[in-house]
């Protein structure tokens, strides 16, 4: 099962504006990740936001996370062509296990 | 090693055949997990490993699944009776509690093709 859900499910922006891709989940957490994957190849980390932190930063990406509304957003800024990839949320949820559920991703396009 | 490695790359199979896929994890890295994913789809979980111990396999979809992790670092996942709807890429990736959180490095993964 999958519980985050990405929003949009694709998105096609120009060189150097910014891109905001939401995630929604439904069960309590103790962190949420971002990770990205190029076509064809295997996800990489981007960065990870604790269920008590609120913003976080990391070069051009700012994640925000409302535990209130079950809900994060990945903001990328200054976006460049080699950005072009989807872009997955991870949940991992209190207690019990340590697996990570991902959501379907966001498919992004950055044109030159 | 430097990553976590993944063979085969790609398999093509016969509806019934029986397939293995085998992950190399980073060393020192504890725990171990396995992901399937669809085209267009996010990764889905099928397993993780903690040591040699399965941890958690709710994710696995039914019998003919099963992995194993005998001296807790390479683990094999293994297929039964191919189905064509097991055709994915089955994603392993590995995580060491020193970074305090299931923070995880994939593989590049093994495309299953079951014709």
């Amino acid at each position: 099962s999958q519980q985050g859900e990405e929003d949009p499910q694709a998105l096609s922006i120009q060189e150097g504006e910014n891109a905001t891709m939401n995630c929604s989940y439904k069960t309590s957490i103790n962190n949420l990740q971002w990770y990205r994957q190029n076509s064809g190849r295997g996800l990489v980390h981007l960065i990870l936001i604790r269920s008590n932190e609120r913003e976080k930063h990391s070069g051009r990406l700012r994640v925000t996370l409302d535990t209130s509304k079950k809900s994060s957003s990945l903001l990328i800024t200054a976006s460049r062509a080699a950005d072009t990839a989807s872009y997955f949320c991870a949940t991992g949820s209190q207690g019990g296990s340590e697996k990570l559920v991902f959501g379907k991703g966001t498919k992004l396009t950055v044109n030159p | 090693g430097a990553g976590v490695s993944q063979t085969p790359s790609n398999k093509v199979t016969e509806k019934g055949k029986y397939v293995e896929l085998r992950c190399d994890p980073i060393s020192g890295h504890t725990a171990l997990y396995w992901y399937r994913q669809s085209l267009g789809q996010g990764p889905e979980f099928l397993i993780y490993f903690q040591g040699t111990g399965a941890a958690d396999d709710s994710g696995l979809p039914n019998d003919r699944f099963f992995a194993v992790r005998p001296e807790g670092s390479v683990s094999t996942l293994k297929i039964q009776r191919t189905e064509r709807g097991d055709s994915a890429v089955y994603l392993c990736a590995s995580s060491s509690p020193g970074l305090g959180a299931n923070v995880l490095t994939f593989g590049a993964g093994s495309r299953l093709t079951v014709l």
